[in-house]
């Protein structure tokens, strides 16, 4: 199983400031065949389903804003919010769809300072 | 719209099985694939499984082999994922998801549903 491994465990930043996750994959998640790095990004927040952020590593979701990007490859990959907003607040995870079983990392906690 | 509706909250004793249902609409059902996806409280998100709509193929993991069966209704758009001999720490709020089916791989979850909890006990 590829095992994902994000952190920090919880972050807190101040109002418009910016915050980087990291996620860290157990074996590679780039495919030879299409050159793409099967990994995704999820907000949770509270009481609510997780919500489609990131995939193919880098690709914004549609409708999500432009301070959220994705960046990395192979076995290392970071979410950056680059102004964090009140309604970022939330529990981000990421998750490999390279191979079954798919697998997500722990979480990472954004609160405001 | 896109919209996955799932049925509501179970309270079962172990031992018990629970079947879980995420009603679709607002695209074609059989052109993705439904995966599902639980939480234990407070905790992080595991997968239990994927099951393609179109063909009815099955990929469960592996620690619910056994236990666990999914299916599809494609006459009503509804996706099933029934668990059997439930124990406490299968407590969780269990969600259905979809993803693109069409390449032949595995792909990221671009819907979900509203979540079912499932509470097992005595």
């Amino acid at each position: 199983d590829i095992v994902m491994t994000q952190s920090p465990d919880s972050l807190a930043v101040s109002l418009g400031e910016g915050a980087t996750l990291n996620c860290k994959s157990s074996q590679s998640v780039l495919s030879r065949f299409n050159n793409k790095n099967y990994l995704a990004w999820y907000q949770q927040k509270p009481g609510q389903p997780p919500k489609l952020l990131i995939y193919w590593a880098s690709t914004r979701e549609s409708g999500v804003p432009d301070r959220f990007s994705g960046s990395g490859s192979g076995t290392d990959f970071t979410l950056t919010i680059s102004s964090l907003q009140a309604e970022d607040v939330a529990v981000y995870y990421c998750q490999q769809y390279y191979s079954s079983p798919l697998t997500f990392g722990g979480g990472t906690k954004v609160e405001i300072k | 719209q896109v919209q996955l509706v799932q049925s509501g909250a179970e309270v079962k004793k172990p031992g018990a099985s629970v079947t879980v249902s995420c009603k679709a609409s607002g695209y074609t059902f059989t052109s993705y694939a439904v995966n599902w996806v639980r939480q234990a409280p407070g905790q992080g998100l595991e997968w239990m499984g994927w099951i393609s709509t179109y063909s009815g193929n099955t990929n469960y993991a592996q620690r619910l082999q056994g236990r666990v069966t999914m299916t599809t209704d494609t006459s009503t758009n509804t996706a099933y994922m029934e668990l059997r001999s439930l124990r406490s720490d299968d407590t969780a709020v269990y969600y259905c998801a979809r993803a693109d089916d069409s390449s032949g791989s595995y792909s990221q979850f671009d819907y979900w549903g509203q979540g079912s909890l499932v509470t097992v006990s005595s």
